[in-house]
């Protein structure tokens, strides 16, 4: 069965320190893959996509940037953070199925102080 | 731009009764609508998806419309259970090669005992 795996749960984090968040999928070949951000009690924001290996399209601009250098890791990364990129951070991928939705993973808590 | 719109916040609903929530979309009718529920501090889980050329989709307890006419899905549950609290969110796609999907802001339903 496809799985999908997101770590830190939970993370806090210096204003201007870098950041990493990392992704895997387990058990399909070639998902399309996303990073999401949900501010406090606001809805979901496609901050990326990816539909293969070394492909990525941004949806906003900001001080965030992404990366996939194996067809299921997909990393979330920051040189310098700012108190505006607190948020919970979430990975998700599909597949060209019709009947089939997104699978999320479980979610970082990311706090910049 | 493309919009999908929750207009209700919040829901407070009597065990056993039916919940209705609404999601309204602006322009052009999306390829498919789908349904999500999200508890708190974890990723939102795929419920129904409902494409363009179908009216009503059912699910146990779960029916999700969509009216093309009036732009809007309705996503009920009936016999509703203390369980059934969360947060659902519904989200719109269109046929591309990513399969971008973009989300309201949410309803949170509290089912009463």
């Amino acid at each position: 069965s496809q799985t999908i795996h997101q770590w830190p749960a939970t993370l806090v984090q210096p204003v201007g320190s870098p950041l990493s968040l990392e992704c895997t999928v387990e058990g399909t070949s070639n998902p399309n893959l996303y990073w999401y951000r949900q501010a406090a009690g606001r809805g979901l924001q496609l901050l990326f996509y990816s539909v293969g290996i070394g492909q990525i399209s941004s949806e906003v601009p900001q001080n965030l940037s992404a990366s996939r250098p194996q067809d299921r890791q997909f990393i979330l990364s920051s040189k310098k953070l700012l108190l505006s990129d607190s948020g919970f951070y979430l990975c998700a991928w599909s597949v060209y199925r019709d009947n089939y939705g997104y699978t999320f993973g479980s979610g970082t808590r990311l706090t910049v102080v | 731009s493309q919009k999908i719109e929750q207009n209700s916040e919040a829901l407070n609903i009597q065990e056993g009764k039916t919940a209705t929530l609404t999601c309204n979309y602006t322009n052009y009718s999306p390829a498919y609508l789908q349904w999500y529920r999200q508890d708190p501090g974890r990723g939102p889980v795929f419920l129904l998806l409902i494409r363009e050329n179908e009216k009503e989709k059912r699910k146990e307890r779960l029916k999700v419309t969509f009216d093309t006419t009036l732009k809007q899905s309705l996503f009920h549950i009936t016999a509703s259970q203390p369980a059934d609290s969360a947060t659902y969110l519904c989200a719109q796609l269109w046929s591309g090669s990513a399969r971008q999907l973009t989300f309201g802001s949410g309803t949170q339903l509290t089912v009463l005992p």
